[in-house]
């Protein structure tokens, strides 16, 4: 029973332009999402997170938008750099300090 | 936010051996988080590995097969027991920090 689900496995976007990634949960505990970028041969990144009481957070180039209703988040990446390509996991938690259900992730190419 | 040392960083093993995973943190966490990625798939948690007490694994994970010390708040082993080329994965520890988890680097484990 796959939790999070990033059901695309891949984006390409061209540089300059917006980037988004979805992910979609089924948990309701989940009140904790997290999105990590990880490069080959690395571990993830971690990139933003949200709360279940925000609907938005923004850190400059990088918001994420949470759905409750929807059971849906979603990470905007605008403008998209060619450093961005990376595979992007969302991650969910139920409370503080709680281990992490992660998404199988989106492959992001950003094109020139 | 820590900073994780992990190593080693890759391993080829022969079946039926072990190998034991270190990760070492600069500062003392509380909660350590082993996390599996195996080929084409999503970060699968481990176990979570308390100081001073047994490690809490998920279903699917067993201590017979991945054994886990935590011997203080900054240092955890995961040993991968008796392996077969099913346990070619990457393997990651991870801690809580503020904002978010950080992860080691990952040890690329495969066994042939």
């Amino acid at each position: 029973d796959q939790q999070v689900k990033q059901n695309s496995p891949s984006l390409s976007v061209q540089e300059g332009r917006i980037s988004i990634l979805n992910c979609d949960y089924t948990n309701s505990m989940f009140d904790y999402f997290l999105w990590y970028k990880k490069y080959p041969a690395e571990g993830p990144t971690f990139l933003i997170s949200i709360s279940s009481i925000k609907d938005k957070n923004e850190d400059g180039r990088f918001t994420v938008f949470l759905n409750k209703s929807a059971k849906h988040l979603s990470l905007h990446i605008v403008p998209s750099q060619p450093g961005d390509s990376a595979v992007y996991f969302c991650a969910a938690g139920a409370g503080t300090a709680s281990k992490l259900t992660f998404g199988t992730g989106t492959r992001l190419q950003v094109t020139l | 936010s820590a900073v994780i040392s992990q190593k080693p960083s890759r391993d080829i093993c022969q079946r039926g051996t072990s190998l034991t995973i270190q990760c070492q943190v600069d500062s003392q966490v509380t909660m350590m988080f082993w996390y599996r990625q195996q080929p084409g798939q999503s970060l699968t948690l481990i176990a979570t590995a308390n100081q001073g007490s047994e490690a809490t694994y998920e279903s699917g994970f067993v201590i017979d097969k991945f054994p886990i010390s935590r011997p203080n708040l900054t240092f955890s082993t995961l040993t991968v027991s008796n392996m077969s080329p099913e346990d070619s994965s990457i393997y990651l520890c991870s801690v809580e920090g503020s904002g978010g988890y950080t992860f080691g680097s990952g040890t690329r484990l495969t066994v042939v």
